[in-house]
């Protein structure tokens, strides 16, 4: 079964860059899945920041479209995120999921985030 | 502010049915299918149904989600001690062409 793992630095320094990768591991990137990045701020609610396809399509969140960029690395089976000039209410736990059975038909899209990474926390701090 | 409205808490004893509400708008709820999420206390979201009302394997049938118009349902029958969680629900959205999600309802066990 696919399983998710985040990794990056736990402590980012304002206007700095918030790098994050997520590796999948007992399934192929190249499933007909989207890739999802997902944020919780502390005691807070979760946020879509935004999903990828393997052919590097992508969606995001319009608030937050001016400062994120999203990868896929095929050959190491995991893809990216990258925030820009961060401050401290990006200070989150970020998740990544698999958007499984993403499709729309005679007007009603389908699909459900599954399975998610454990998150990891990002600090955002000087 | 949450695109998907949701209570803030729900409480019931053990035994008991619980139900939360989530509602939403014709850009997401009333025209795409719901997704519920469960969260236990430090660990990641959990599918919990899915399209509706569908489970996901290993989820009990204790869990039962229904959708009518713009709103949808969790209900949560037999409480037990461990089901103390937080739950969102979640949808596509046509407009923000996104995932949107509740506020989350954090679900007390008395």
């Amino acid at each position: 079964q696919v399983q998710l793992q985040e990794s990056g630095p736990g402590l980012v320094k304002p206007s700095g860059t918030l790098s994050l990768t997520c590796a999948v591991s007992g399934g192929s990137i190249n499933s007909s899945d989207w890739w999802t990045w997902v944020r919780q701020p502390p005691g807070k609610g979760l946020e879509w920041i935004g999903q990828i396809y393997h052919s590097g399509d992508t969606h995001y969140n319009p608030s937050l479209k001016s400062r994120v960029a999203m990868s896929v690395d095929k050959s190491k089976n995991q893809f990216s995120l990258n925030l820009n000039s961060v401050a401290a209410a990006d200070t989150a736990v970020y998740f990544c999921a698999r958007h499984e059975g993403l499709y729309c038909s005679d007007g009603t899209c389908y699909g459900w985030l599954d399975p998610w990474g454990q998150g990891a926390l990002v600090t955002v701090s000087s | 502010q949450s695109v998907l409205t949701q209570p803030p808490s729900a409480s019931g004893t053990p035994g008991q049915r619980v139900t939360i509400s989530c509602s939403g708008s014709s850009s997401n709820i009333g025209g795409n299918t719901v997704n519920w999420y469960q969260q236990l206390p430090r660990t990641a979201p959990k599918l919990l149904i899915y399209s509706n009302h569908q489970r996901p394997s290993g989820v009990p049938d204790r869990f039962s989600g229904s959708k009518s118009g713009t709103s949808a349902s969790l209900a949560i029958s037999g409480l037990q001690s461990e089901d103390e969680a937080d739950y969102y629900c979640a949808a596509w959205d046509d407009s923000l062409n996104g995932v949107v999600f509740g506020g989350g309802t954090k679900l007390t066990v008395l």
